[in-house]
């Protein structure tokens, strides 16, 4: 059964600070990866989807990379800033799960603070 | 163009009493899918519907009964809500069907739900 893992659980920079956030999936057998943005009693918010063929996608001052041999994904955030402030999620979608379905981590809490 | 749209926002039930959450999105997609996020565990599929008319279990169905009205469309309803069911539900939705894995899921603002 896929499981996927965030490391650390929470993180707290100075704004300005490029930072790096983790994840990994014990499976490699995926369509693709997604990462998300929650805001406080908010919904979710796609911020990248990177297919199961892919390496990296890009935008803004965001970049994910996925290396599924070795079941990780990184999100680098460039240049943060205080409204970058927010919970991160990233969530794979399993080939052999049932593909409807996609499997989340529980997220890193990120502080950017002025 | 409001995406997907979920109502209500809250609701507060006691043990036993029943209410439906209601879905609906506009981007003509296929697939509707409802989680559930706890906290510590991350999100869980509850059930998901592939394409109108059809509706299948995910990993946490217990509980919970949906109906997919229409395409736009997306319900799910708890007919003897319990403590356990104290949760935050999200609607989501994709271009998606049976033989498409690969398509980006949409989500919803999300229904706080506690029951006493």
């Amino acid at each position: 059964k896929q499981e996927v893992t965030q490391i650390p659980a929470a993180l707290s920079v100075p704004e300005g600070e490029n930072l790096v956030l983790n994840c990994s999936f014990t499976d490699s057998a995926i369509y693709n990866l997604q990462w998300f943005r929650q805001d406080p009693g908010k919904g979710l918010t796609s911020l990248l989807l990177i297919q199961s063929s892919q390496r990296e996608q890009t935008s803004g001052r965001l970049n994910a990379s996925l290396d599924k041999s070795s079941g990780r994904s990184t999100l680098y955030i460039a240049a943060s800033q205080p409204g970058d402030s927010a919970t991160y999620l990233c969530a794979v979608r399993p080939i052999f799960e049932g593909f409807q379905k996609l499997v989340f981590g529980t997220g890193t809490r990120l502080l950017v603070s002025p | 163009n409001a995406g997907v749209t979920q109502t209500p926002k809250f609701q507060v039930l006691k043990t036993g009493q029943s209410m439906t959450l209601q879905c609906a999105q506009d981007m003509n997609h296929n697939s509707m899918y409802w989680y559930r996020q706890d906290p510590g565990m991350g999100l869980r599929l509850i059930y998901y519907s592939a394409s109108e008319g059809t509706t299948d279990k995910g990993e946490v169905p217990n509980g919970y009964n949906v109906s997919r009205l229409n395409k736009r469309e997306f319900s799910l309803r708890l007919e003897s809500a319990a403590p356990s069911q104290t949760s935050v539900y999200f609607c989501a939705s994709s271009e998606g069907s049976r033989d498409r894995g690969d398509l980006e899921q949409y989500f919803g603002p999300g229904t706080r739900l506690t029951v006493t």
